[in-house]
């Protein structure tokens, strides 16, 4: 058990449909990170929060967008859901003490699964 | 721009054999990280290893053990006397500043069945 948690563990919506996925991450980490995995694009990168501020994006969609609460917990909002956007999605955290949190390692939650029918 | 080839996509042996799964990278930066991480079949990713750019020391944990080698930008993981329980899809990492966040970048990964 990693620590970090993530709520709902599986996801059934249609098209067109919004979604919001919520992690909590480990104790005293102040890092979230946001990942799809998919069968065709692998394991990628959406968005890093560190202490409630957006700190890197990586291939996130518009339609997609995120957020991290005082409390450190943060939400994935899925919205004008395709069939090409069903994954597993990911969440992890690190600890981010220094300001680049440098090769810091991540613990990932167990993943949210999205079937978007 | 980095990249992490893990070039077998799966790899099939008998319990007790020993396996070495690869990890080839690119990166043009002196400073970088590397990791490997399991994915057991539930789905979570578990942590297993890692390493900085500087620190070249192969290291065993049990019966993992993993080979990094600067001169050829490898990372390797082997395991030795494999289990059933090892049976897992394995990811090599690669981080490196982004922005001042060091964002990993997985490779596809290897996946590894174990036969009893």
């Amino acid at each position: 058990d990693s620590g970090v948690t993530q709520t709902p563990k599986h996801l059934i919506t249609a098209t067109g449909q919004r979604v919001t996925l919520r992690c909590s991450p480990r104790s005293g980490d102040l890092s979230v990170y946001w990942y799809q995995q998919s069968l065709d694009q692998g394991l990628q990168f959406l968005i890093q929060y560190y202490n409630g501020e957006e700190r890197a994006k990586g291939n996130i969609l518009e339609r997609f967008s995120a957020q991290q609460f005082p409390d450190l917990h943060s939400e994935l909002n899925l919205s004008s859901l395709e069939l090409g956007d069903s994954a597993l999605y990911f969440c992890a955290s690190s600890m981010s003490r220094s300001s680049g949190g440098a090769g810091e390692t991540q613990y990932f939650g167990p993943g949210t699964r999205l079937l978007v029918l | 721009a980095q990249k992490v080839t893990q070039a077998q996509t799966e790899i099939s042996v008998v319990e007790k054999e020993d396996v070495t799964l690869d990890c080839v990278y690119e990166t043009r930066d002196t400073t970088y990280y590397l990791f490997w991480y399991k994915q057991p079949p539930s789905g979570e990713l578990v942590f297993l290893i890692r390493r900085n750019s500087f620190d070249e020391q192969n290291e065993i944990s049990g019966r993992y053990s993993w080979n990094f080698q600067k001169s050829t930008s490898s990372f390797n993981f082997t395991i030795t006397a494999s289990q059933v329980v090892d049976s897992a899809v394995y990811f090599c990492a690669l981080s490196e500043a982004l922005g001042g966040s060091y964002i990993p970048t997985f490779g596809r990964g290897t996946s590894l069945i174990v036969h009893p």
